[in-house]
């Protein structure tokens, strides 16, 4: 089955405590993305990669690490979480940039 | 720049009401449009799209209709079902963008 998965789907963790939220698609996309949903926000994108070893930042990459060693993973790094980290955190793949996006679950993270 | 205005929610209809959520769009270019669903406790969903002026997408009786003259991208659906309670999400991209553009999002509840 073509998915997007992420781990974990919740997560509480106190500041400072650096975590990484795991992200993996099976459908061989070039690009692979991160974001955040906020009430009243919409989603906004944290970071992008267009391929292996190429990421880019988004509209809000304060606080956020990413890498992208292997074409299917793409984690997503809190080196030192804050409170206002707090969110529901999406990670999408597609073919390109500006096709069609395919969406894990969500993973909520609260930050104390 | 390019961006994405849809209606505030929240919407409340009855079953059997007829819907539509308001979107219009900015862009320098030629965008495709999208909608996407997201139903409680999971990731985002396509539920349709158009790549063209003038084209329809749709898909379980949901409509939308590129409309360049408005830039507009309605989406409408004849009669409502409470499984179709959910939230709704807008979005464009541009051909070579590094990502879509979100509205922020309509919160649909059909009660019975």
């Amino acid at each position: 089955e073509a998915q997007v998965t992420q781990n974990p789907r919740y997560l509480i963790t106190v500041t400072g405590k650096k975590l990484t939220v795991t992200c993996s698609q099976n459908m061989n996309h070039e690009y692979m993305s991160w974001y955040r949903q906020d009430p009243g926000l919409g989603l906004r994108q944290i970071y992008y990669s267009m391929n292996v070893e190429v990421t880019d930042k988004g509209d809000v990459p304060e606080g956020y690490k990413v890498s992208r060693k292997e074409k299917r993973n793409f984690p997503l790094i809190l080196e030192s979480p804050s409170p206002n980290q707090t969110s529901l955190y999406f990670c999408a793949s597609s073919y390109y940039g500006g096709h069609e996006q395919y969406f894990g679950p969500g993973t909520r993270l609260t930050v104390t | 720049g390019d961006s994405v205005t849809q209606m505030e929610g929240p919407v409340t209809l009855s079953e059997e009401a007829f819907l539509t959520i308001n979107c219009t769009y900015t862009a320098t270019g030629y965008p495709s449009l999208f909608w996407y669903v997201q139903y409680p406790g999971e990731g985002l969903q396509l539920l349709l799209k158009a790549t063209k002026a003038d084209d329809k997408g749709s898909n379980k009786g949901f409509e939308a209709t590129y409309r360049k003259e408005t830039t507009s991208f309605h989406l409408e659906k004849g009669s409502v079902q409470v499984s179709d309670s959910a939230v709704y999400f807008c979005a464009l991209s541009l051909t070579g963008a590094n990502n879509l553009f979100f509205g922020t999002g309509t919160r649909l509840t059909v009660i019975p």
